[in-house]
């Protein structure tokens, strides 16, 4: 059971979009840490797509979004493409786990 | 361009010991923190542990303390992970991370290629 909670999958067709939710608690998101997200396409190592809840690394395509607010945070991908299939992890830090944590992963499906 | 090179696949009986490796380049090793995530077969991604090279301040996951050791050695901008008696629970792929640099938090702004270990008697 992961401290954050995330879908296990979501799914979109082409050009649409699709969010990702991750929800925390009062000891990590709710207290204010930020929150950062990963893309991890079938074998291959995870990339960053988002860092501090809403800021995008050199080369993510501004598809991207994310945002955060009291527990939850979202991350928000529009004009879906083929490309986008992969698994997506949230990422925080608990004060009451003294470490950081990821979210269970969304495997994002486009049909 | 930075880069996170892994060392290669192991396979290890139960009791052995192991050490795995991640050379950095293209930046100030001793500026960033570096440090492991854990991916079991099929699982999601588990935070191990990570250290700063400039003053060796090291701070595990209490789910890993006392599981594993972290280290690192500046003159070949290389850090290691070890484990002095591997179990089959060990069995996993390990990427070797570096965190990115400012007020975000701890995040991961590059990713090593992983080292898949399997631990099998």
């Amino acid at each position: 059971q992961s401290v954050l909670t995330q879908p296990p999958s979501v799914s979109g067709a082409p050009g649409q979009r699709v969010t990702i939710s991750c929800t925390g608690s009062t000891s990590n998101l709710g207290a204010d840490y930020h929150v950062h997200w990963y893309q991890q396409l079938p074998g291959t190592a995870p990339k960053l797509l988002i860092y501090g809840n809403t800021n995008r690394p050199s080369g993510v395509p501004d598809r991207f979004s994310g945002s955060k607010s009291g527990t939850s945070a979202s991350l928000a991908i529009t004009g879906l493409q083929a490309e986008d299939e992969a698994t997506y992890y949230c990422q925080s830090y608990d004060s009451s786990l003294s470490t950081a944590v990821f979210g269970g992963g969304t495997m994002l499906t486009v049909l | 361009e930075v880069q996170l090179v892994q060392s290669g696949a192991e396979m290890k009986k139960p009791g052995e010991s192991l050490k795995i490796s991640c050379q950095a380049s293209g930046y100030g090793f001793s500026n960033y923190w570096i440090g492991w995530v854990r991916q079991k077969p099929g699982n999601g991604l588990e935070w191990m542990v990570i250290l700063y090279p400039g003053d060796s301040d090291t701070r595990y996951n209490p789910a890993f303390q006392g599981q594993v050791t972290i280290s690192v050695d500046k003159s070949v901008n290389t850090a290691y992970l070890q484990w002095s008696s591997l179990q089959a629970s060990d069995t996993a792929l390990y990427y070797c991370i570096k965190l990115g640099a400012g007020t975000s938090g701890w995040y991961i702004d590059h990713w090593g290629q992983g080292t898949l270990v399997t631990v099998s008697s």
